[in-house]
């Protein structure tokens, strides 16, 4: 079965330090992944996808097949960077719905 | 519209009373999710659409809820009736097929007191 696990439900880092937010995801086939990202008293919006393999707001996050695993990271972590995050994941294949994990709270102290 | 609209953007309502909310997802969007989110909780899946049909209603929490969607456009979420421990942000998402982007609503805060 599709599966997405975001196992920290709540992140604290210090300005200036690097962020890691992890992801893990279930799937035999070919996945499609995504990071979206929530600012207070804003709507859910895409904040990168595996595919197109860019840097968004200094974030990044590789595909590792192996490890089964889409982990979000930036090296200097900034106060406006604080929000929720939720990793999903697509089926390529299928007309399946897309799945959330469950969200990970990053708080960035000053 | 350029996004995905969703309405009222607030509702307060007394337990017992029906609530109705509505969608209006990005024109040509084939894909409808309708998630909840209680407060300082992440999003609760309830209901898929595509097209007009539901393949996946797994995440409605009881009978009280219903929804449907109407020309593969506009969908309602209905609580017949409403209880307090339905109050929550209601958040709608499109997108053009279900692998591709999901763009969220604003969303609709549902008070039930």
């Amino acid at each position: 079965a599709q599966r997405v696990t975001q196992p920290e439900k709540l992140l604290s880092v210090f300005k200036g330090a690097p962020v890691e937010l992890k992801c893990n995801y279930s799937y035999s086939g070919s996945p499609e992944l995504f990071w979206y990202v929530q600012y207070s008293r804003q709507r859910l919006q895409l904040l990168l996808r595996h595919i197109s393999r860019e840097s968004i707001k200094g974030f990044t996050a590789d595909l590792n097949k192996g490890e089964t695993s889409f982990h979000l990271k930036k090296p200097f972590a900034q106060e406006e960077d604080s929000a929720m995050y939720y990793c999903a994941l697509a089926s390529y294949s299928s007309a399946s719905k897309i799945i959330f994990g469950s969200g990970t709270r990053l708080s960035i102290r000053p | 519209g350029a996004g995905v609209s969703q309405s009222p953007s607030n509702k307060v309502t007394e337990k017992g009373k029906d609530v109705e909310l509505r969608c209006d997802p990005i024109s040509g969007h084939t894909a409808l999710y309708w998630y909840r989110q209680s407060l300082g909780q992440g999003l609760e899946f309830l209901i898929y659409f595509q097209g007009n049909s539901a393949p996946d209603k797994s995440g409605l929490p009881s009978d009280r809820f219903s929804a449907e969607r109407t020309g593969g456009s506009v969908s309602t979420l209905k609580i017949q009736p409403s209880e307090p421990r339905d109050s929550a942000v209601y958040f709608c998402a499109s997108s053009f097929a279900s692998n591709t982007e999901a763009f969220f609503g604003q969303g609709t805060r549902l008070t039930v007191v």
